[in-house]
């Protein structure tokens, strides 16, 4: 069972290119989440989805972009990538009874240049 | 806007020795669940316990427990025993109650040092 699963674990991008981060579950969560990871803080939501099809913002969603493709799968992309955009990116997906802990996969290191 | 405080950003203790650390949160819901999350040097997000504010028994998951003061909004963290293993950061997060895929709310961590 490999729970929440992210591709790629590393990335290096150069000013304005585009990258999709991917990120799949397959324990049967409804609920998924993007989240960054920036030094000496704690993660923020950058975007989530309660279902497929489903889309919402979280508290930094500028310049990123989702799809939920289908019950398993959540993207992330970042479409003309800056500096400040350097983070470690992490996947999370949670059951849908309320208060269940959140799973997270473990992360990508995207550095942005 | 919830917020979630921890204010010791570096706490170090003996191995076999007792640490608490600290976490505040504020929000004007009464309803929701507090978590603590450690973050070893692996990078993974790994759920070190869960607390629901309906209930006032405070959560134990073996050598961790918590001590969670509801009016003065304060969910602290007792690690027994400390072992070589629990040297990581420690997150403290908080999800609103109710139905829907609410996000965490996440402190800026603590790091824990353990002293052989």
């Amino acid at each position: 069972n490999a729970g929440v699963t992210q591709t790629p674990k590393f990335q290096v991008l150069k000013t304005g290119q585009s990258m999709t981060l991917q990120c799949a579950q397959d324990m049967n969560h409804n609920s998924m989440y993007w989240y960054r990871q920036d030094p000496g803080m704690g993660l923020r939501l950058i975007y989530y989805s309660a279902s497929e099809g489903t889309t919402d913002k979280g508290e930094v969603p500028n310049g990123y972009n989702v799809s939920r493709l289908n019950k398993r799968e959540f993207s992330l992309r970042l479409e003309s990538a800056a500096p400040s955009q350097t983070s470690v990116y992490f996947c999370a997906s949670s059951a849908d009874r309320v208060g269940q802990p959140q799973h997270f996969g473990d992360g990508t290191r995207l550095s942005i240049l | 806007a919830q917020t979630v405080t921890q204010s010791q950003p570096e706490m170090s203790v003996q191995e076999a020795e007792t640490v608490t650390l600290s976490c505040t949160y504020d929000t004007s819901e009464s309803d929701y669940y507090l978590f603590w999350y450690k973050q070893p040097p692996s990078r993974q997000m790994i759920l070190v316990i869960r607390q629901e504010a309906y209930k006032q028994q405070n959560a134990t998951e073996n050598r961790f427990s918590v001590n969670f003061q509801k009016a003065a909004k304060s969910f602290s963290l007792k690690i027994s025993d400390s072992q070589l293993g629990d040297a990581a950061m420690y997150f403290c997060a908080y999800r609103r109650g109710g139905g829907g895929a609410d996000g965490l709310t996440f402190g800026k961590g603590t790091h824990l040092i353990i002293q052989p």
